[in-house]
């Protein structure tokens, strides 16, 4: 069974840059599915940031593509997420997926701050 | 693009039916067969519950069904139990290979 996991600092400063590694286990991402970002700030709704294949084709939503990019590491299973020039609107639950058009597998989510 | 729009709020009694809907355009719900919907219980992580706008992953209670008419996707939770209550999010592919989500439902079993 496929399991996620979100690693990465839970503060970061405004204007630095936001940086998340997830790392997969019990399935080998080479072996397909696309692998996503999806966001969730305290008491709001869910937003798509993007999702990368092992190849490393991206596609990014379109209102943070500017600041956003993702890769992915097949040697150690894993894949990350670099958010740049962070306000205290990127502060939310962080949660790793597994997938594109759909998510069928997540990690538990982790929490950035952004603040000084 | 905006996001899908969703009822904030929706109720039923226990053993009721209840359906959420999801309104989206031509540019997403209604260009493509790729809807989903999750359920999220207070501070747990999402779960999908229907994908491909109608199918259920393994697992999931066919009391939940999942269905697309022009424009707007709906969720449907027949025979409503305690533990159905919950929030619930649908999402959809979008033009420019974006994916959209819906503001949430919350879901109120009285």
């Amino acid at each position: 069974q496929v399991q996620l996991q979100e690693s990465g600092p839970g503060l970061v400063k405004p204007s630095d840059t936001l940086s998340l590694t997830c790392v997969v286990s019990g399935y080998s991402i080479i072996n397909g599915y696309h692998w996503g970002w999806i966001r969730q700030p305290p008491g709001k709704a869910l937003e798509w940031i993007g999702s990368i294949f092992y190849t490393g084709d991206t596609y990014y939503n379109p209102s943070l593509t500017s600041r956003v990019s993702m890769s992915v590491d097949t040697s150690k299973n894993h894949f990350s997420l670099r958010v740049t020039s962070v306000s205290a609107a990127d502060t939310a639950v962080y949660y790793c997926a597994r997938g594109y058009q759909y998510f069928d597998s997540w990690g538990q989510g982790t929490l950035v701050t952004v603040s000084s | 693009q905006s996001a899908l729009t969703q009822p904030p709020s929706a109720s039923g009694s226990p053993g009721q039916s209840v359906t959420i809907s999801c309104t989206g355009t031509s540019s997403d719900i209604g260009g493509y067969t790729h809807v989903s919907w999750y359920q999220q219980h207070p501070g747990k992580v999402p779960k999908l519950i229907i994908y491909g706008v109608n199918k259920r992953p393994s697992g999931v209670p066919d009391r939940f069904s999942g269905s697309k008419s022009g424009n707007t996707a709906s969720l449907t939770v027949s025979g409503l139990q305690a533990e159905d209550e919950a929030e619930y999010y649908c999402t959809s592919y979008a033009d420019n290979n974006n994916v959209l989500f819906g503001g949430g439902t919350k879901l109120t079993v009285l």
